[in-house]
């Protein structure tokens, strides 16, 4: 089944600054990669999500990027804001099921 | 117009005993799932359901039994409550549609077992 790495576990930067999450997935036949932001006391929502065919994706703030080839993908936050504090979660997976990393603690401080 | 919603949101029990967690999806989606978080957050899926039909079926202890009615609910039965199954559980429900799986989560039940 796919397994999904996702680094650091935790992450702090100052307000202003940038922050990258990076994972890696073992599956070569996952074709979704999804990002989801848990904040305290609430179920995660999808922030921004790539598929397969695409090497990078911006919206806003927020930017995700892709390499099939060497199974990895990653979410890069700019200009971060203390409202951007949460956990965050990528996954893997296919139509169906997605298998989710273990998650980043960040914070964000003012 | 709660898109996915459970019931409890906090339920607090004794070992041994037996508990039911409900969830209800109004987005009209086919897949409904039932998620796992941990104290260190950890989200472990459990159980797929598509149109009624158990599609996933992780390594859960058999005590945990999930129940679908219809398309729009999935129940989590829990028999012989143990203090690991302290946790927050998620229900979540999806759309499949060729590459997508955007999955909606509810904003889950603390369970805490005594």
């Amino acid at each position: 089944g796919e397994n999904v790495e996702q680094h650091p576990s935790t992450l702090s930067v100052q307000e202003g600054d940038s922050a990258v999450i990076k994972c890696t997935y073992s599956d070569s036949a996952s074709n979704y990669f999804p990002w989801y932001k848990q904040e305290l006391g609430k179920g995660p929502q999808l922030i921004i999500d790539i598929r397969s065919n695409v090497g990078e994706k911006k919206d806003q703030r927020i930017a995700v990027t892709l390499n099939k080839t060497a199974k990895h993908f990653s979410l890069h936050i700019t200009e971060t804001q203390p409202e951007d504090s949460a956990v965050y979660f990528c996954a893997a997976g296919y139509a169906g099921k997605s298998t989710f990393g273990d998650g980043t603690t960040l914070t964000v401080k003012p | 117009d709660t898109a996915v919603s459970q019931t409890p949101k906090y339920l607090v029990t004794q070992m041994g005993n037996d508990k039911s967690i409900k969830c209800e999806q109004n987005l009209g989606h086919d897949t409904m799932y039932w998620y796992k978080q941990d104290s260190k957050k950890f989200l472990k899926i459990m159980f797929s359901y598509n149109n009624k039909e158990l599609i996933i079926n992780e390594t859960v202890p058999n005590r945990f039994s999930p129940k679908s009615p219809d398309k729009a609910h999935l129940n989590l039965h829990i028999n012989s409550l143990e203090l690991g199954d302290s946790a927050v559980y998620f229900c979540a429900s999806s759309q499949p549609t060729g590459e997508d799986n955007e999955q909606f989560f509810g904003p889950g039940t603390r369970l805490t077992v005594l």
